[in-house]
Protein backbone atom coordinates (compact mmCIF):
# COMPACT_ATOMS: atom_id res chain seq x y z
CA UNK A 1 0.00 0.00 0.00
CA UNK A 2 1.38 3.49 -1.26
CA UNK A 3 -0.86 5.34 0.97
CA UNK A 4 -1.96 7.01 -2.13
CA UNK A 5 -5.80 5.83 -2.55
CA UNK A 6 -7.58 5.94 -5.54
CA UNK A 7 -11.28 5.15 -5.97
CA UNK A 8 -13.02 3.70 -7.78
CA UNK A 9 -10.55 0.70 -8.54
CA UNK A 10 -12.75 -0.04 -12.23
CA UNK A 11 -15.49 2.14 -13.88
CA UNK A 12 -17.24 0.47 -16.84
CA UNK A 13 -19.25 3.13 -18.37
CA UNK A 14 -21.03 4.61 -21.95
CA UNK A 15 -19.90 6.72 -24.47
CA UNK A 16 -21.28 10.30 -23.49
CA UNK A 17 -21.61 9.88 -19.76
CA UNK A 18 -19.65 11.51 -17.02
CA UNK A 19 -17.26 10.27 -14.27
CA UNK A 20 -15.30 10.88 -11.41
CA UNK A 21 -12.55 9.54 -10.07
CA UNK A 22 -11.08 10.31 -6.60
CA UNK A 23 -7.83 10.28 -5.14
CA UNK A 24 -6.37 11.15 -1.47
CA UNK A 25 -2.70 11.79 -1.55
CA UNK A 26 -0.52 10.25 0.85
CA UNK A 27 -0.36 11.58 4.22
CA UNK A 28 1.41 14.98 4.47
CA UNK A 29 1.80 15.12 1.13
CA UNK A 30 0.35 18.65 -0.22
CA UNK A 31 0.58 17.77 -4.21
CA UNK A 32 -1.35 15.73 -6.09
CA UNK A 33 -0.99 14.53 -9.61
CA UNK A 34 -3.01 12.96 -12.31
CA UNK A 35 -1.93 10.96 -15.08
CA UNK A 36 -3.93 8.95 -18.02
CA UNK A 37 -2.08 5.47 -19.21
CA UNK A 38 -3.65 3.77 -22.38
CA UNK A 39 -1.72 1.71 -25.00
CA UNK A 40 -1.21 3.80 -27.62
CA UNK A 41 -0.38 7.02 -25.59
CA UNK A 42 1.76 5.81 -22.90
CA UNK A 43 1.75 7.90 -19.66
CA UNK A 44 0.64 11.27 -20.02
CA UNK A 45 0.51 13.85 -17.62
CA UNK A 46 -2.46 15.90 -17.15
CA UNK A 47 -3.05 18.09 -14.53
CA UNK A 48 -1.02 18.70 -11.24
CA UNK A 49 -1.93 21.01 -8.08
CA UNK A 50 -0.65 22.28 -5.03
CA UNK A 51 -2.52 22.86 -1.60
CA UNK A 52 -5.86 23.51 -3.66
CA UNK A 53 -3.73 25.38 -6.38
CA UNK A 54 -3.57 24.44 -9.56
CA UNK A 55 0.17 24.69 -10.51
CA UNK A 56 1.08 22.43 -14.03
CA UNK A 57 -1.61 21.42 -16.61
CA UNK A 58 -0.77 19.21 -19.00
CA UNK A 59 -2.53 17.50 -22.56
CA UNK A 60 -5.74 17.62 -20.29
CA UNK A 61 -8.83 17.58 -22.62
CA UNK A 62 -11.23 20.55 -22.12
CA UNK A 63 -13.87 17.37 -21.20
CA UNK A 64 -11.51 16.79 -18.32
CA UNK A 65 -11.73 18.75 -15.45
CA UNK A 66 -9.98 18.74 -11.65
CA UNK A 67 -9.52 20.12 -8.74
CA UNK A 68 -8.03 19.55 -4.91
CA UNK A 69 -10.19 20.45 -2.28
CA UNK A 70 -9.48 21.56 1.54
CA UNK A 71 -8.54 18.13 2.55
CA UNK A 72 -6.20 17.82 -0.11
CA UNK A 73 -8.18 15.12 -2.04
CA UNK A 74 -8.60 15.80 -5.46
CA UNK A 75 -11.08 14.42 -8.06
CA UNK A 76 -10.94 13.97 -11.69
CA UNK A 77 -14.05 14.94 -14.15
CA UNK A 78 -13.88 13.21 -17.09
CA UNK A 79 -17.57 14.26 -19.25
CA UNK A 80 -18.79 13.31 -22.74
CA UNK A 81 -16.73 10.56 -22.13
CA UNK A 82 -15.47 8.63 -25.27
CA UNK A 83 -14.03 5.55 -26.81
CA UNK A 84 -10.74 6.82 -26.90
CA UNK A 85 -10.83 7.88 -23.20
CA UNK A 86 -10.84 4.05 -21.58
CA UNK A 87 -7.40 4.05 -20.28
CA UNK A 88 -6.05 3.65 -16.61
CA UNK A 89 -5.81 6.81 -14.55
CA UNK A 90 -3.18 7.25 -11.86
CA UNK A 91 -2.67 9.79 -9.21
CA UNK A 92 -0.04 10.51 -7.63
CA UNK A 93 1.34 12.82 -4.44
CA UNK A 94 4.69 14.02 -3.17
CA UNK A 95 5.25 15.84 -0.40
CA UNK A 96 5.48 19.65 -1.67
CA UNK A 97 6.32 21.05 -5.24
CA UNK A 98 10.29 22.39 -5.95
CA UNK A 99 11.01 24.73 -8.33
CA UNK A 100 14.00 25.52 -7.75
CA UNK A 101 17.24 24.14 -9.97
CA UNK A 102 18.15 21.99 -7.12
CA UNK A 103 14.58 20.16 -6.38
CA UNK A 104 13.21 17.25 -6.98
CA UNK A 105 9.42 15.84 -6.77
CA UNK A 106 9.69 12.22 -6.42
CA UNK A 107 5.74 10.96 -6.61
CA UNK A 108 4.41 8.42 -4.41
CA UNK A 109 1.51 6.47 -6.98
CA UNK A 110 -1.86 5.68 -6.29
CA UNK A 111 -2.83 1.67 -7.49
CA UNK A 112 -5.54 3.60 -10.81
CA UNK A 113 -8.55 3.79 -11.54
CA UNK A 114 -9.23 1.41 -14.76
CA UNK A 115 -11.93 3.36 -16.95
CA UNK A 116 -13.60 1.48 -19.47
CA UNK A 117 -15.94 3.23 -22.04
CA UNK A 118 -18.05 1.26 -24.44
CA UNK B 1 3.99 14.61 -25.17
CA UNK B 2 6.49 12.85 -23.47
CA UNK B 3 9.67 14.20 -22.60
CA UNK B 4 11.85 10.79 -22.16
CA UNK B 5 12.23 7.45 -24.61
CA UNK B 6 13.28 4.43 -23.25
CA UNK B 7 14.94 1.72 -25.42
CA UNK B 8 14.97 -0.95 -26.03
CA UNK B 9 11.12 -1.14 -25.77
CA UNK B 10 10.96 -4.55 -24.53
CA UNK B 11 13.79 -6.62 -23.43
CA UNK B 12 13.97 -10.73 -22.25
CA UNK B 13 16.82 -11.90 -20.32
CA UNK B 14 17.66 -15.08 -18.21
CA UNK B 15 17.74 -14.79 -14.18
CA UNK B 16 21.05 -14.13 -13.22
CA UNK B 17 21.46 -11.81 -15.64
CA UNK B 18 22.27 -7.76 -16.02
CA UNK B 19 19.69 -5.92 -17.35
CA UNK B 20 19.99 -2.21 -19.58
CA UNK B 21 18.03 0.31 -20.37
CA UNK B 22 18.39 3.56 -21.64
CA UNK B 23 16.84 6.64 -21.95
CA UNK B 24 16.60 9.99 -23.89
CA UNK B 25 15.17 12.99 -23.20
CA UNK B 26 14.74 16.42 -24.86
CA UNK B 27 15.41 19.58 -23.02
CA UNK B 28 17.85 20.14 -19.71
CA UNK B 29 16.96 18.99 -16.47
CA UNK B 30 18.20 19.27 -12.99
CA UNK B 31 16.98 15.57 -11.68
CA UNK B 32 16.06 12.18 -13.52
CA UNK B 33 13.98 9.64 -12.04
CA UNK B 34 13.65 6.30 -12.69
CA UNK B 35 10.02 4.33 -11.76
CA UNK B 36 8.86 0.89 -12.01
CA UNK B 37 5.66 -0.37 -12.63
CA UNK B 38 4.35 -3.90 -12.14
CA UNK B 39 1.78 -4.82 -14.96
CA UNK B 40 -1.44 -3.15 -14.49
CA UNK B 41 -0.48 -1.26 -11.36
CA UNK B 42 0.72 2.14 -9.69
CA UNK B 43 4.53 3.07 -10.07
CA UNK B 44 6.80 2.98 -7.71
CA UNK B 45 9.83 5.01 -7.55
CA UNK B 46 13.15 3.31 -7.65
CA UNK B 47 15.68 5.98 -7.78
CA UNK B 48 16.59 10.08 -8.70
CA UNK B 49 19.99 11.01 -10.34
CA UNK B 50 20.53 14.81 -10.14
CA UNK B 51 21.86 16.51 -13.26
CA UNK B 52 25.54 17.45 -11.59
CA UNK B 53 25.68 13.42 -10.79
CA UNK B 54 27.10 11.01 -13.26
CA UNK B 55 26.64 7.82 -11.39
CA UNK B 56 24.24 6.86 -8.79
CA UNK B 57 23.71 3.10 -7.51
CA UNK B 58 20.92 1.57 -5.02
CA UNK B 59 21.45 -2.26 -4.53
CA UNK B 60 21.25 -3.75 -7.66
CA UNK B 61 20.51 -0.77 -9.47
CA UNK B 62 22.98 1.35 -11.45
CA UNK B 63 22.21 4.39 -13.28
CA UNK B 64 24.24 6.68 -15.23
CA UNK B 65 23.21 10.06 -16.24
CA UNK B 66 24.82 12.44 -19.47
CA UNK B 67 23.76 15.48 -20.01
CA UNK B 68 25.83 15.99 -22.34
CA UNK B 69 24.15 13.29 -24.53
CA UNK B 70 20.55 13.59 -23.36
CA UNK B 71 21.03 10.36 -22.00
CA UNK B 72 20.66 7.91 -18.85
CA UNK B 73 21.06 4.40 -18.28
CA UNK B 74 19.49 2.19 -15.66
CA UNK B 75 21.78 -1.24 -15.11
CA UNK B 76 19.73 -3.99 -12.72
CA UNK B 77 22.57 -6.60 -12.34
CA UNK B 78 21.53 -10.12 -11.24
CA UNK B 79 18.60 -9.78 -12.31
CA UNK B 80 15.70 -11.59 -10.62
CA UNK B 81 12.07 -13.31 -12.16
CA UNK B 82 10.68 -10.76 -9.87
CA UNK B 83 12.48 -8.05 -11.56
CA UNK B 84 9.52 -8.43 -14.39
CA UNK B 85 8.08 -5.10 -14.84
CA UNK B 86 8.49 -2.01 -17.38
CA UNK B 87 10.92 0.59 -16.16
CA UNK B 88 10.21 4.51 -16.68
CA UNK B 89 12.79 7.39 -16.63
CA UNK B 90 11.08 10.61 -15.87
CA UNK B 91 11.90 14.59 -15.76
CA UNK B 92 10.42 17.63 -14.82
CA UNK B 93 10.05 19.08 -11.68
CA UNK B 94 5.91 20.30 -11.75
CA UNK B 95 4.81 18.37 -14.74
CA UNK B 96 6.56 15.12 -14.71
CA UNK B 97 6.99 13.06 -17.31
CA UNK B 98 7.73 9.71 -18.30
CA UNK B 99 8.75 8.13 -21.15
CA UNK B 100 7.06 4.78 -22.92
CA UNK B 101 8.68 2.48 -21.04
CA UNK B 102 11.23 -0.72 -21.37
CA UNK B 103 9.10 -3.88 -20.51
CA UNK B 104 11.71 -6.37 -19.25
CA UNK B 105 11.08 -10.26 -18.80
CA UNK B 106 12.87 -12.11 -16.80
CA UNK B 107 12.75 -15.64 -17.82
CA UNK B 108 13.73 -18.31 -14.03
Amino acid sequence: DSGVTQTPKHLITATGQRVTLRCSPRSGDLSVYWYQQSLDQGLQFLIQYYNGEERAKGNILERFSAQQFPDLHSELNLSSLELGDSALYFCASSARVVQGSSGANVLTFGAGSRLTVL
Amino acid sequence: SQQGEEDPQALSIQEGENATMNCSYKTSINNLQWYRQNSGRGLVHLILIRSNEREKHSGRLRVTLDTSKKSSSLLITASRAADTASYFCATGLIDMRFGAGTRLTVKP
